[in-house]
This record gives structure tokens, C-alpha cells and sequence, in this order.
């Protein structure tokens, strides 16, 4: 079973340009989830999509971030414009859905850093 | 606002030291609770979890972590550890009504030979 992939791994971007990051969830996970940690702090929680469905994106910073997974597959993460403050790594969850939705299978990562 | 807190963010023993890594949360209800580990250049995986039942769970790689309620803790601990164990380790509570985890700081393993 292939786990969960981002890309890229790494982007440098300026500030102001623009950049969207990739998920791809394990194969017949509904549950897909974008977590941030910034400057070596906690691994914060962004949105969680159930499906092509927002359930949740209280977590996500303000509007320069939308986030699509378009029929509910595949999610991209997009930051415009990129500001200083973004730098940090982008993780992608997957989980199954209904009670085993607690057990998140966490990608790579995608280290971004707008300079 | 529910947190998640690890008492060290940096931890250096030497092999076959025991180690025990803290994390206390703030959550009042129902907790689920988890220890990830994230080895150099790899992707972040599950060593254990607590549900219910037995408040002490065993998870892989010899760790095993136990669950005191009254103390709102839930501290990682392994007897033995090997030079492989270098990395890092985030304690996390799952949030039924939010369906997230909420992580805490993490703490830096290393372990010299």
C-alpha cells in the first residue's frame, strides 16, 4: 500500500509569488488533513476535508491559503501571496473514515520557505 | 483552548540510558492520545496510542507510554535506549469533537553511541 506522498518537498519562493503544494492521500482514505509547523513549534492543525468536503478549516491562517481536493482525492494547498511568516513545513494526513478517522498516516512533508 | 505540552525539547542520553519524555495536556473530557516519532528524514509515524482500558500501552520499538488521568499525563517511556531512537517525538491528543490532533512542541532525541 503506497503511503501518503506531498510535493514537492522543498519550494523557495519569494514573498508575494505564489505556490501550491500537493497531497495524495492512501488509496480509499476519506479523511485527508493539512497540519503546519512553523519555526520548530508545534505541529499545528489547518483543515480537515472528509471526501471533496471542508468538515473543518478553523485552523487555516487567513485568506492568502485555499485549500481544494477536488473529487475528494488528491488535495493542493495554495498560499497567495506567500509572506515571510509561511515559511515552515506543510504535513498531509490521511486517515479512514468513521472510528479508525483517529488514526492519521502522516506524508513527508513539504518544507516551504518564502524569502 | 486545548493544549499539549512536552516538558523537554531536548533530550541527549547516552545508549542503554532509560528515558521517559513528559507530555501533559489541558483537556478536560475524553481523551485519545498518541506518541509519534519523526526519524531524520522520514515521515512522521504512530508508536503508540491510548484509548481506554489499561493505562499502560505498549508501542513499537520497545516504547510504552503510560496514561495517569488524575495528572492529565501521559509520559513516553523506554527502559533501553539505542543510538536508532535519535529523533523526534510529539505527543498528541485526538479531539473527538474536533476531528484533529493537536500536538505539542515535540522533543529532541539524541542518543550517542
Amino acid at each position: 500500500e503506497a503511503g501518503v506522498t506531498q510535493f514537492p518537498s522543498h519550494s523557495v519562493i519569494e514573498k508575494g509569488q505564489t505556490v501550491t503544494l500537493r497531497c495524495d492521500p492512501i488509496s480509499g482514505h476519506d479523511n485527508l488533513y493539512w497540519y503546519r509547523r512553523v519555526m520548530g513549534k508545534e505541529i499545528k492543525f489547518l483543515l480537515h476535508f472528509v471526501k471533496e468536503s471542508k468538515q473543518d478549516e478553523s485552523g487555516m491562517p487567513n485568506n492568502r491559503f485555499l485549500a481544494e481536493r477536488t473529487g475528494g482525492t488528491y488535495s493542493t494547498l495554495k498560499v497567495q501571496p506567500a509572506e515571510l511568516e509561511d515559511s515552515g513545513v506543510y504535513f498531509c494526513a490521511s486517515s479512514r473514515p468513521g472510528t479508525f478517522s483517529y488514526e492519521q498516516y502522516f506524508g513527508p512533508g513539504t518544507r516551504l520557505t518564502v524569502t | 483552548a486545548q493544549s499539549v505540552s512536552q516538558h523537554n525539547h531536548h533530550v541527549i542520553l547516552s545508549e542503554a540510558a532509560s528515558l521517559e519524555l513528559g507530555c501533559n495536556y489541558s483537556y478536560g473530557g475524553t481523551v485519545n492520545l498518541f506518541w509519534y516519532v519523526q526519524y531524520p528524514g522520514q515521515h512522521l509515524q504512530l508508536l503508540l496510542k491510548y484509548f481506554s482500558g489499561d493505562p499502560l500501552v505498549k508501542g513499537i520499538k520497545g516504547f510504552e507510554a503510560e496514561f495517569i488521568k488524575s495528572k492529565f499525563s501521559f509520559n513516553l517511556r523506554k527502559p533501553s535506549v539505542q543510538w536508532s531512537d535519535t529523533a523526534e517525538y510529539f505527543c498528541a491528543v485526538w479531539r473527538n469533537a474536533g476531528n484533529m490532533l493537536t500536538f505539542g512542541g515535540g522533543t529532541r532525541l539524541m542518543v550517542k553511541p
